[in-house]
């Protein structure tokens, strides 16, 4: 499996850059990285999903170096309502396991 | 509103009832996907749907038994289910069932299942 590596929790202001790493050193080379967020008692959201170099839609980048070991979520300019749980998922390889992921609290 | 709509949004049932949970997706999507997410721990994929055939089945007890009539709904049949049973049951849709794009799924807001 191409385990990923989330930090648990993270904390930031509003109006703040937030960037998310996930780590999935064994990514297969037909992988790709996918973000998700969920808000308590609903079903996750789809973010974004790239396999190489740089992804970006109307809420977020993702940034993916060269040797794909890792990725990162770019939230630009946070609010409170950003304050959820983002997963990283690596796929296929990893057969859809969304893990803990990393719960994000933002401060007014 | 992402396109999934899962009814009911509650139930309580006692464990020797019979219910059914509903899932329609209005995406024009092939994949349809059960997820488990119990208090406090991650989701856990119960079957995968592709084009109305059960592609995946993740050792889930017997006492859940999904349906999948055509490429828009999705029903689970639940029978004498245990109060460890009880959890947010969600629901996805996908366009393809394949990566990449079995990996953008898109859920509907889940069915709060309580056993009693």
């Amino acid at each position: 499996l191409a385990k990923t590596t989330q930090p648990i929790s993270m904390d930031s202001y509003e109006g703040q850059e937030v960037n998310i790493t996930c780590s999935h050193n064994n990514i297969a080379t037909n992988d790709y990285i996918t973000w998700y967020q969920q808000f308590p008692s609903q079903g996750p959201r789809f973010i974004i999903q790239g396999y190489k170099t740089k992804v970006t839609n109307e809420v977020a980048s993702l940034f993916i170096p060269a040797d794909r070991k890792s990725s990162t979520l770019s939230l630009p300019r946070v609010s409170l309502s950003d304050t959820a749980v983002y997963y990283c998922l690596v796929g296929p390889t990893d057969k859809l396991i969304f893990g803990t992921g990393t719960r994000l609290q933002v401060f007014p | 509103e992402t396109g999934v709509t899962q009814t009911p949004r509650h139930l309580v049932m006692g464990m020797t009832n019979k219910k059914s949970l509903k899932c329609e997706q209005h995406l024009g999507h092939n994949a349809m996907y059960w997820y488990k997410q119990s208090a406090k721990k991650p989701l856990e994929l119960m079957f995968v749907y592709s084009l109305e055939e059960r592609v995946e089945n993740n050792s889930v007890p017997s006492r859940f038994s999904p349906e999948c009539p055509n490429s828009s709904h999705l029903f689970l049949h639940l029978h004498t289910l245990q109060p460890e049973d009880s959890a947010l049951y969600l629901c996805a849709s996908s366009q393809d069932s394949t990566h990449p794009l079995g990996y953008e799924q898109y859920f509907g807001p889940g069915t709060r299942l309580t056993v009693t």
